[in-house]
């Protein structure tokens, strides 16, 4: 089965409105990395972040390793955070293992 | 630093010709991926090298696609022959060690194929 769960699909915020993505993942990962990307366009690394929280400009991962899961907190949303963002595992096999993805739109 | 650079950006093919896609890993790195995306399939893995060698290859693409390493700063991507199905968008992607290190991937080439 799927061994990273993304949620939500998708999701539509207001300019300025915070989001909250979730990555679930089955199996124990030794490097978890989150990816945005605009249509169109290629993947864009945001964070590395196996374990504990990390914060980057408006971006805050909290991973829980034991608990298989990662968040990433987009805080006062802008248009230009609209795309699609992905969560990737390496489950101790050196494999990129993607999530299905969260499609964000952010309206003016 | 440079990043990872594919060229070219854009490759259009007549069904049956012969294409070659590039990459440049970013200086220092020892893992490199090659993927292909499109809207239905998502990301599926080609190829994934470990320094130059082969590690995996994407099962299901064995058969025309081939990707090579020849040293630690290039890689291409031979599709021979090409079939329209094969129209997306290929990504290379590069790591020092995946495992421990952050994954960068280059824009991309996309591939129409006629």
């Amino acid at each position: 089965g799927q061994q990273v769960q993304q949620s939500p699909a998708s999701l539509v915020l207001q300019e300025g409105e915070n989001a909250e993505l979730q990555c679930n993942f089955s199996s124990t990962a030794t490097q978890l990395q989150w990816f945005y990307q605009s249509p169109g366009g290629s993947l864009v690394s945001l964070l590395s972040n196996p374990s504990g929280t990390k914060h980057t400009g408006r971006l805050t991962s909290t991973t829980v390793t034991k608990e298989r899961r990662s968040s990433l907190h987009i805080s006062s949303s802008q248009t230009t955070d609209s795309g699609t963002y992905l969560c990737a595992i390496d489950p101790n096999t050196n494999k990129v293992v993607f999530g299905t993805g969260t499609r964000l739109q952010v309206l003016p | 630093d440079a990043g990872v650079t594919q060229t070219p950006r854009h490759e259009v093919a007549e069904k049956g010709q012969t294409i070659i896609l590039k990459c440049e890993p970013v200086s220092g790195h020892n893992d490199l991926f090659w993927y292909r995306q499109t809207k239905i399939q998502g990301l599926e893995l080609l190829s994934y090298f470990r320094s130059k060698s082969l590690m995996e290859d994407g099962g299901a693409f064995k058969d025309r696609f081939k990707a090579e390493m020849l040293n630690s700063s290039f890689s291409t991507l031979k599709i021979q022959p090409t079939e329209p199905k094969d129209s997306a968008v290929y990504l290379c992607a590069s790591s020092q060690d995946w495992g421990q290190n952050t994954l960068y991937f280059g824009a991309g080439t996309r591939l129409s194929v006629l």
